[in-house]
C-alpha cells in the first residue's frame, strides 16, 4: 500500500518569504515516482515537478526547488520569493512500478491531503 | 495548457440517475486515468486505462465503469447514482512505457448530486 502525508493543512505568508511545503511517503516498491501539483482555485490540476526514486540530486528549477531524502522517505518543496500568484492547493503525489494482476501501482498516483497555501501581498 | 479536455464542466444529476463524462487525451498518450476530488480532499484513484484495457483500480464499486477508445479519448460512467458521488472528476492522460510516467489533467468535471 501507498501512502502520502503532508502535515500541513495550512501555510499563510507575506509576499517574496520563502516557503517550503513537506511530504513524507510510504512504499514497498523499490522503484517509484514522486510528483508535486499545484491546484489554483479553477481546480485544473497542474504539474510541476517529479522526481524518480533512483535520482536523489536536488535541483532547483526557476523559484522552484526540492529536497529528496529518500532515508527519511521525504520529498519537500520550497518556493522562493513567493509571489500572489503561487496561492492555491499544493499536493504531493507517488507512484510505483508494480505492473499486472498482482497490483499496479505504475502510473496510479496516490495523492496526499493537500497544504493550502496563501500568499498575502 | 495540457492538452487534455474534459466535458462537460459541470453536471447537475438527482440520485439513482446515471452519468457519463468525457474526456479527450493529450495527443500521442497512451493512457489514461481518473480520479476523484470529494471538496476538501486529495483526489482518490478510480482506475486507469492502458491500450482500451482496464489496468488498475481503486476502492470504488462497480457501479463505476470506464472505456478507452481507439484515440485514446475515455468515458466514465457512473450508475446509480448517491450524493456521496458529488464531487470533482479529473481525467489524466500519460505515456506509460516510454519513461514518461507523469500524469496531465484535464479541467474535471464538477458533478453535483440532488
Amino acid at each position: 500500500a501507498q501512502k502520502v502525508t503532508q502535515a500541513q493543512t495550512e501555510i499563510s505568508v507575506v509576499e517574496k518569504e520563502d516557503v517550503t511545503l513537506d511530504c513524507v511517503y510510504e512504499t514497498r516498491d523499490t522503484t517509484y515516482y514522486l510528483f508535486w501539483y499545484k491546484q489554483p482555485p479553477s481546480g485544473e490540476l497542474v504539474f510541476l515537478i517529479r522526481r524518480n526514486s533512483f535520482d536523489e540530486q536536488n535541483e532547483i528549477s526557476g523559484r522552484y526547488s526540492w529536497n529528496f531524502q529518500k532515508s527519511t522517505s521525504s520529498f519537500n518543496f520550497t518556493i522562493t520569493a513567493s509571489q500572489v500568484v503561487d496561492s492555491a492547493v499544493y499536493f504531493c503525489a507517488l507512484s510505483g512500478s508494480s505492473w499486472g494482476a498482482g497490483g499496479t501501482s505504475y502510473g496510479k498516483l496516490t495523492f496526499g491531503q493537500g497544504t493550502i497555501l496563501t500568499v498575502h501581498p | 495548457e495540457t492538452g487534455v479536455t474534459q466535458s462537460p464542466t459541470h453536471l447537475i444529476k438527482t440520485r439513482g440517475q446515471q452519468v457519463t463524462l468525457r474526456c479527450s487525451s493529450q495527443s500521442g498518450h497512451n493512457t489514461v486515468s481518473w480520479y476523484q476530488q470529494a471538496l476538501g480532499q486529495g483526489p482518490q484513484f478510480i482506475f486507469q486505462y492502458y491500450r482500451e484495457e482496464e489496468n488498475g483500480r481503486g476502492n470504488f464499486p462497480p457501479r463505476f465503469s470506464g472505456l478507452q477508445f481507439p484515440n485514446y479519448s475515455s468515458e466514465l460512467n457512473v450508475n446509480a447514482l448517491e450524493l456521496d458521488d458529488s464531487a470533482l472528476y479529473l481525467c489524466a492522460s500519460s505515456l506509460i512505457g516510454q519513461g514518461q510516467e507523469t500524469q496531465y489533467f484535464g479541467p474535471g468535471t464538477r458533478l453535483l448530486v440532488l
